[in-house]
């Protein structure tokens, strides 16, 4: 079973700074199954990352994917207020088919 | 637009069970794989399973399994999960989620999420 672990738990930083969020995979997860999301209070997920390094439709370029093999990272590289918020990676397609990670909170320092 | 409309929130009494909907719009509902995720309180993203649109054929997370039905109604573009014999740690919000994929593999529309609590 793929367990994925998320690091930090928190991230307390202000907006302007960069913001490094990591993603381990207890197994090797292809690339193209890795994504991330965003969740904002009282709202639902939503996608920002698919296959590793690709960025959804209307993300803002100071967001970026990297990473392969057990090792993902996220990268925000000015955090804006909007910015503020819970991030999860997510793996498809081993047992479980879907994974989450336990989640990074980006709190303002 | 795409979008997914979940039905309203539920107050259920344990060992009863519930059904939420999650009606499909924008898209072809049959072209698309249906997950469900839920989050409890102050926690994070628990993948529940999926439906199959088209076939009807469904995986479920091994923690369900036994208690969760994934249905759908492919008539009025509509997806369903039931899960029985509720206790107090399956409130939760419960969301639907279409998945895209071909290469890549990801939830790119979600439901808002319905709010299911378990009360006595």
């Amino acid at each position: 079973e793929i367990v994925l672990t998320q690091s930090p738990g928190t991230l307390s930083l202000s907006p302007g700074e960069r913001a490094t969020l990591s993603c381990r995979a207890s197994q090797s997860v292809s690339s193209s199954y890795l994504a991330w999301y965003q969740q904002k209070p009282g709202q639902a997920p939503r996608l920002l990352i698919y296959g590793a390094s690709s960025r959804a439709t209307g993300i803002p370029d100071r967001f970026s994917g990297s990473g392969s093999g057990t090792d993902f990272t996220l990268t925000i590289s000015r955090l804006e207020p909007e910015d503020f918020a819970v991030y999860y990676c997510q793996q498809y397609g081993s047992s479980p088919l879907v994974t989450f990670g336990g989640g990074t909170k980006v709190e303002i320092k | 637009q795409v979008q997914l409309v979940q039905s309203g929130a539920e107050v259920k009494k344990p060992g009863a069970s519930v059904k939420v909907s999650c009606k499909a719009s924008g898209y072809t509902f049959t072209g698309y794989y249906m997950h469900w995720v839920r989050q409890a309180p102050g926690q994070g993203l628990e993948w529940m399973g999926r439906i199959n649109p088209n076939s009807g054929g469904t995986n479920y997370a091994q923690k369900f399994q036994g208690r969760v039905t994934m249905t759908r109604d492919t008539s009025i573009s509509t997806a369903y999960m039931e899960l029985s014999r509720l206790r107090s740690d399956d409130t939760a919000v419960y969301y639907c989620a279409r998945l895209r994929g071909v290469f890549y593999y990801y939830m790119d529309v979600w439901g808002k999420g319905t709010t299911v609590t378990v009360s006595s």
